[in-house]
C-alpha cells in the first residue's frame, strides 16, 4: 500500500480555481485510474490510463483533465472548480488485467 | 456496459454472528469479482476476490460465492467482530472486453454490534 500515494490528502479551494490533485506509484504498474467517492453513489470512474500518454474518459470524466507522461504519475485537474465536485478522490493503479488493483489513500477535497 | 447491484446497503449484526452480502451483475462475460472492505477515513482493500472458473473461495472467516447462472455473488463473512464493522465494496469486470475496467456496487455499511 505504501507503494502508491496521493498529496494532497486535504484541499479546500473556491468555485472557478484550478486544483491539480496528484497521483504517484513506485510498482511501474501499467494501470492508473481516478475514481471520486460520494454517500450513496459508491466509487465511479473518472478517468483511467492503460501506460504513459494513453488515457480514456470513464463513467463521470466532465469538469476533470488528465495526463500522464511519466508511468509512474497519473496527476488529475480540475480546470474550474464547481461545489459539486467537493468529494473524496482515488487514485489507484494495477499491473495488468486481470491484477489486483490497489487504492491510494485518498484526497478529500471541498469546493466553497 | 456492466452494472453491478448491491444489498443490502446497511447490515447490523451481533458479534458471532454471520454476515451476508449480495451482488447482482448484468455482463454475463464477466469473470473477475473482487470484494473491497473501507474503513472510515481510510482506503479501500482487496479482501478477497473469485474467478470465473472458481465457485466458491474461502480465507479464513471470509467467503465469496459465485453463481454465474444467476450472474450473483455474494461476501460471507462468519464469527462476526467489531473491526469487521466497515463499508464493504463488490465489483465486477470483464478482463477481456475492450476497457476492463471494475464496475463497483454502491457499498454495503456493516454493523458488528459487541
Amino acid at each position: 500500500d505504501a507503494g502508491i500515494t496521493q498529496s494532497p490528502r486535504y484541499k479546500i479551494t473556491e468555485t472557478g480555481r484550478q486544483v491539480t490533485l496528484m497521483c504517484h506509484q513506485t510498482w511501474s504498474h501499467s494501470y492508473m485510474f481516478w475514481y471520486r467517492q460520494d454517500l450513496g453513489h459508491g466509487l465511479r470512474l473518472i478517468y483511467y490510463s492503460a501506460a504513459a500518454d494513453i488515457t480514456d474518459k470513464g463513467e463521470v470524466p466532465d469538469g476533470y483533465v488528465v495526463s500522464r507522461s511519466k508511468t509512474e504519475n497519473f496527476p488529475l485537474t480540475l480546470e474550474s472548480a464547481t461545489r459539486s465536485q467537493t468529494s473524496v478522490y482515488f487514485c489507484a493503479s494495477r499491473t495488468g488485467r486481470g491484477d489486483t488493483q490497489y487504492f491510494g489513500p485518498g484526497t478529500r477535497l471541498t469546493v466553497l | 456496459g456492466e452494472n453491478v447491484e448491491q444489498h443490502p446497503s446497511t447490515l447490523s449484526v451481533q458479534e458471532g454472528d454471520s454476515a451476508v452480502i449480495k451482488c447482482t451483475y448484468s455482463d454475463s462475460a464477466s469473470n473477475y469479482f473482487p470484494w473491497y472492505k473501507q474503513e472510515l477515513g481510510k482506503r479501500p482493500q482487496l479482501i478477497i476476490d473469485i474467478r470465473s472458473n472458481v465457485g466458491e473461495k474461502k480465507d479464513q472467516r471470509i467467503a465469496v460465492t459465485l453463481n454465474k447462472t444467476a450472474k450473483h455473488f455474494s461476501l460471507h463473512i462468519t464469527e462476526t467482530q467489531p473491526e469487521d464493522s466497515a463499508v464493504y465494496f463488490c465489483a465486477a469486470v470483464n478482463y477481456g472486453g475492450s476497457q476492463g475496467n471494475l464496475i463497483f456496487g454502491k457499498g454495503t455499511k456493516l454493523s458488528v454490534k459487541p
